[in-house]
């Protein structure tokens, strides 16, 4: 079974510019979870999807956005970057369920903003 | 609020000696869930493990074993007989419910560097 695929697996954009990255959830697997880790702040919860709705969000802000599709892929949006947004972005997805599901990572867009 | 404390931010071992990983975490909730996770250099999250609240078996997985205790909110994990592959970073992590609802998301501690040297 495939993994969980994120593309692009590098970026490099400047300050004001807006990046989308792209998730590819394991097959069958409908809850996809979007996760940022910095050296600073390590990993920190973005936002959930399950079944294109959007179950849960942490507290970044509005800049950074995401959605679902029908297909379970998923994509975000961060939109007039800062500095600050330069970080591995991470993508999980999980069999759906009620909670507490294992997630599986996948290998990160590394994303640099100059 | 939730969280999870890794205090240990770097520890180097020799090749063949056993080390633990400690990992204390906080929740009001009655149900959750604990898990580890390890991160080599190439960056990928590798899930080892995961506990529900209501199973406080330790287990035993190869050279892994998991120590969890409810009475003072700890997941232990230990390596024993270390090997230079397991050098990463360890995290833990905790998922609990969303005001009541369902939700996958993990609080991770700040992780636990784990050098292994021949």
């Amino acid at each position: 079974k495939a993994g969980v695929t994120q593309t692009p697996r590098y970026l490099i954009k400047t300050r004001g510019q807006q990046v989308t990255l792209s998730c590819s959830p394991i097959s069958g697997h409908r809850s996809v979870s979007w996760y940022q880790q910095t050296p600073g702040q390590g990993l920190q919860f973005l936002f959930e999807y399950f079944s294109e709705t959007q179950r849960n969000k942490g507290n970044f802000p509005g800049r950074f956005s995401g959605r679902q599709f029908s297909n379970s892929r998923s994509e975000m949006n961060v939109s007039t970057l800062e500095l600050g947004d330069s970080a591995l972005y991470l993508c999980a997805s999980s069999l759906p369920g009620t909670s507490g599901n294992e997630q599986f990572f996948g290998p990160g867009t590394r994303l640099t903003v100059l | 609020a939730q969280k999870v404390t890794q205090a240990q931010t770097e520890i180097s071992v020799v090749e063949k000696e056993d080390v633990t990983l400690d990992c204390v975490y906080e929740t009001r909730d009655t149900t959750y869930y604990l898990f580890w996770y390890k991160q080599p250099p190439s960056g990928e999250l590798v899930f080892l493990i995961r506990r529900n609240s209501f199973d406080e078996q330790n287990e035993i997985s190869g050279r892994y074993s998991w120590n969890f205790q409810k009475s003072t909110s700890s997941f232990n994990f230990t390596i024993t007989a270390s090997q230079v592959v397991d050098s990463a970073v360890y995290f833990c992590a905790l998922s609990g419910r969303h005001y009541g609802g369902a939700t996958n998301k993990l609080i991770f501690g700040t992780g636990t560097l784990l050098a292994v040297q021949p």
